[in-house]
């Protein structure tokens, strides 16, 4: 596809249980960034990958969270053990670079949890 | 303290009118980049307008322009000719220093709502 997909779009889990979100960047771009938007605010940045090599997870909320790129193009971010807390929209974004101007977003996983 | 303040929750404007979303931002940093992102409904945030922190004229992107203040720390977007497409939330940004910073740091948001 020509735009950064994610899926899936939606996902109900229970309190407790683990999940995996899942993006596709545009082919050829290095860079992949992680954020988190909670209802009513701004994106939030979660972790950076260049390739396959994860550069940067400072933003990553507790070490239930966990993100791979393992072949340095799909990238999956798995919580573990969810909670109320985590429900968000989850926005993964890909670029030419790190300092490439623009970074171009996937439409997101809204995640709730019950 | 708020990195990126957007004061205004909600905006409306009448469609073909022009219309101003203010964003102040708060950085020591001599090196910084402002950007303006849309998110309709359907979610996807869509880059608007870069504006950087050397940048001696105001960024201008079609419709587009950021109104770059640098003394006043604000960097608030005019879009002009509104259009009934434009309904979204507007999301003022900013990365923080140069080197190998990539992180963007978002404000809360506004709702531009265009009415006919």
């Amino acid at each position: 596809g020509a735009g950064v997909s994610q899926s899936p779009r939606y996902k109900v889990a229970k309190r407790g249980q683990d999940v995996a979100l899942r993006c596709d960047p545009i082919s050829g771009h290095v860079s992949l960034f992680w954020y988190q938007q909670a209802l009513g605010q701004g994106p939030e940045f979660l972790t950076y990958f260049q390739n396959e090599a994860q550069l940067d997870k400072s933003g990553l909320p507790s070490d239930r969270f966990f993100a791979e790129r393992p072949e340095g193009s799909v990238s999956t971010l798995k919580i573990q053990r969810t909670q109320q807390e985590d429900s968000a929209v989850y926005l993964c974004a890909s670029s030419w670079a790190a300092l490439y101007n623009e970074q171009f977003f996937g439409p997101g996983t809204r995640l709730t949890v019950l | 303290a708020q990195k990126i303040t957007q004061t205004q929750p909600g905006m409306f404007v009448q469609e073909k009118e022009a219309v101003t979303l203010d964003c102040t931002y708060d950085t020591s940093d001599q090196s910084y980049g402002l950007f303006w992102y849309k998110q309709p409904s359907s979610g996807e945030m869509i880059f608007l307008i870069y504006q950087g922190s050397y940048d001696e004229q105001n960024a201008t992107e079609g419709r587009y322009s950021l109104n770059f203040q640098k003394a006043r720390k604000s960097a608030n977007l005019v879009i002009s000719a509104s259009q009934l497409g434009d309904s979204a939330m507007y999301f003022c940004a900013m990365r923080e220093g140069g080197g190998s910073n990539y992180k963007l740091t978002f404000g809360k948001g506004t709702l531009l709502t265009v009415n006919p």
